[in-house]
């Protein structure tokens, strides 16, 4: 059964740092992987997906890279600002063409002033 | 600009009610999904549904229902609300016919159940 992990739990950085999230997943055939931001009380939006063919995208500030062997993504943002503070979450979907993703918990990112 | 739209932002419910909530689509897309988030225990999906008429159960069914009688619409229906039910409600949807085939979410619906 596949399993995402997101480390770290929580994270405060001062403004203007890059930083990179972490995102591991359990089993390797995956299809694709997405990342999503949540703010505080609202819905999920999404941020980058990466086919499972594919090694990086790019958004502008973020940049998320997969590396299936591995059963690794990075998110990295760069030039943090305080209105990048949110919980961010990947979510991977099987590659047995499955429907549904499988979540991480999310990473709490604080971009201090 | 697509998108996802989850009737109520805030509801609250007494004991017993019965709750629908309700969630609409105009990308198309023929997956539709319910989760609910609680802190500590991240997202977890309640059901899903591939088409018109079809429903499946995901991994905490308990104490929901679910209706999608067109193809834009879902909703999902606590038959008999109760207090452990008091949770954030996020509706998704996505499409396998599309190079995307990502998830779009709603907005999501902070549910109070007293």
């Amino acid at each position: 059964k596949q399993e995402v992990t997101q480390i770290p739990a929580a994270l405060s950085v001062p403004e203007g740092e890059n930083l990179v999230l972490n995102c591991s997943f359990t089993d390797s055939a995956i299809y694709n992987l997405q990342w999503f931001r949540q703010d505080p009380g609202k819905g999920l939006t999404s941020l980058l997906l990466i086919q499972s063919s594919q090694r990086e995208q790019t958004s502008g500030r973020l940049n998320a890279s997969l590396d299936k062997s591995s059963g690794r993504s990075t998110l990295y943002i760069a030039a943090s600002q305080p209105g990048d503070s949110a919980t961010y979450l990947c979510a991977v979907r099987p590659g047995n063409y499955g429907q549904n993703f499988v979540f991480g918990p999310g990473t709490r990112l604080s971009v201090l002033p | 600009d697509v998108k996802v739209t989850q009737s109520s932002r805030y509801l609250v419910k007494r004991t017993g009610e019965k709750v629908f909530l309700e969630c609409v689509q105009d990308m198309d897309h023929e997956n539709m999904f319910w989760y609910r988030q609680d802190p500590g225990l991240g997202l977890r999906l309640i059901y899903f549904s591939y088409d018109v008429k079809m429903k499946e159960k995901g991994d905490i069914p308990e104490g929901y229902s679910v209706s999608r009688e067109k193809k834009e619409r879902f909703s999902l229906i606590l038959e008999s609300a109760s207090t452990n039910q008091t949770s954030m409600y996020l509706c998704a949807s996505s499409s396998p016919l599309t190079v995307w085939y990502g998830y779009t979410f709603g907005s999501g619906t902070r549910l109070t159940v007293v």
